[in-house]
């Protein structure tokens, strides 16, 4: 079974810092992977997606994120965090080697950005 | 164009009655899935829908719990004796096929009192 761990429920960034955070997952054989942000009372949207290729990853909103097979993580990134970015983020990962499409989601991070 | 809508927005029932909640994808969208999300937590699988039929409803926590996609489009996800556990956020998405990404709907909180 393939699970993903978000540490951290909470990340605080100052406008302008760049931010970061993290995922890690477990899942049999090559993943593909997600992030979503979800705004407070409205559905989630898809920000970006990890298949194969480049392992750094660039979405929408100026986010990217970094896939690192030996330590089984994809963390988002972006270089300077806008007060507009405070939200609610989930990495997903879908196996590939199952042929099942069902997404297993993070519990979230809730992304708090200081003016 | 129009994303995933979902119908209603808001349900509150009573414990044992009976609920519908609608799902209308992205048009042209093959695959329809259903998750569920409780306060705090990340969306969890119900089903997944290939066209008319269930891929997988590995996801449905029991048998009060199904869900149709007759004409390939509209999906209903059917609660049957309703309990106040089954309170959450219910969300639809959908994708071009299978492998695509996943494109959510805004959900429906249903409250179960």
């Amino acid at each position: 079974a393939q699970s993903v761990a978000q540490p951290e429920d909470q990340v605080n960034v100052a406008e302008g810092n760049p931010l970061t955070v993290k995922c890690t997952y477990s899942v049999s054989g090559n993943p593909y992977l997600f992030w979503y942000v979800q705004y407070p009372n409205r559905g989630l949207q898809f920000l970006l997606k990890y298949i194969t290729g480049d392992n750094l990853v660039k979405g929408s909103y100026g986010f990217e994120a970094e896939f690192n097979k030996s330590q089984t993580s994809f963390h988002l990134k972006k270089p300077s965090a806008l007060v507009s970015d405070s939200a609610l983020y989930f990495c997903a990962v879908r196996p590939t080697d199952t042929g099942r499409r069902a997404l297993t989601f993070g519990s979230g991070t809730r992304l708090q950005v200081q003016p | 164009g129009a994303g995933v809508s979902q119908t209603p927005s808001n349900k509150v029932t009573e414990k044992g009655k009976y609920v519908e909640l609608r799902c209308d994808p992205i048009s042209g969208h093959t695959a329809l899935y259903w998750y569920r999300q409780s306060l705090g937590q990340g969306p969890e699988f119900l089903i997944y829908f290939q066209g008319t039929g269930a891929a997988d409803d590995s996801g449905l926590p029991n048998d009060r719990f199904f869900a149709v996609r007759p004409e390939g489009s509209v999906s209903t996800l059917k609660i049957q004796r309703t309990e106040r556990g089954d309170s959450a956020v219910y969300l639809c998405a959908s994708s071009l096929e299978g492998a695509g990404e996943q494109f959510f709907g805004p959900g429906t909180r249903l409250t179960v009192l």
